[in-house]
């Protein structure tokens, strides 16, 4: 099966730019997603990328590919205290089903 | 706005008891799941279910079953609870698993077994 990693925590100041990464193993991963785990609650879908591109923009929000590494990051610009959360990557391949990392705790200090 | 509930948000039991965790959603999706949340080792998967009466074990099964006799509503059960059953319990839908649709998550069960 798929493994999927991220770091476990990322601390950055308000207002400074957070990059989340992650890596895959499976090549055949086409739908990759990020998905955001507010405090107290259930996941959410924050963006999505198909594996025929390499960048998608939404906002605040930049996904980048790079297939060749196996690797996606997620940058959120000026980070606000609203964006700590736990953020999940979660490729898709074959099986239909995503696999989702361990998540990565994202903590914006003043 | 795809609304996915589950019955409890807390829940304690004792070792040995039988607990179903209930979810429902409201936007006719096909498919359903239930994954197990713990720090550190994220998103599990335990069961999923394709179709009414359908049902497929996950990368965790052992230890729950599940029953899905509405398009509508996924439970887990767990036979004999146990401690290492404590857990955050997740129940997510989705619309036709080939087209890459989104999975629209509840809120989540937290199980304590004593």
């Amino acid at each position: 099966g798929e493994d999927v990693e991220q770091s476990l925590f990322l601390s950055v100041r308000e207002g400074d730019s957070s990059v989340i990464n992650c890596t895959y193993t499976d090549s055949s991963s086409t739908y990759l997603y990020w998905y955001k785990q507010e405090p107290g609650a259930g996941l959410q879908l924050l963006t999505y990328i198909f594996s025929n591109m390499d960048m998608k923009q939404d906002q605040r929000l930049t996904v980048l590919l790079n297939k060749k590494d196996k690797h996606l990051s997620l940058r959120i610009a000026d980070t606000q205290t609203g964006d700590s959360a736990i953020y999940f990557c979660a490729p898709r391949a074959g099986s239909y089903i995503p696999t989702f990392g361990r998540g990565t705790s994202l903590i914006v200090h003043p | 706005d795809v609304k996915v509930t589950q019955s409890s948000r807390y829940l304690v039991k004792r070792t040995g008891e039988k607990v179903f965790l209930e979810c429902v959603q409201d936007m006719d999706h096909e498919n359903m799941f239930w994954y197990r949340q713990d720090p550190g080792l994220g998103l599990r998967l335990i069961y999923f279910s394709y179709d009414v009466k359908m049902k497929e074990k996950g990368d965790i099964p052992e230890g729950y079953s599940v029953s899905r006799e509405k398009k509508e509503r996924f439970s887990l059960i767990l036979e004999s609870a146990s401690t290492s059953q404590t857990s955050m319990y997740l129940c997510a839908s989705s619309l036709e698993i080939l087209a890459g649709n989104e999975q629209y998550f509840g809120p989540g069960t937290r199980l304590t077994v004593t």
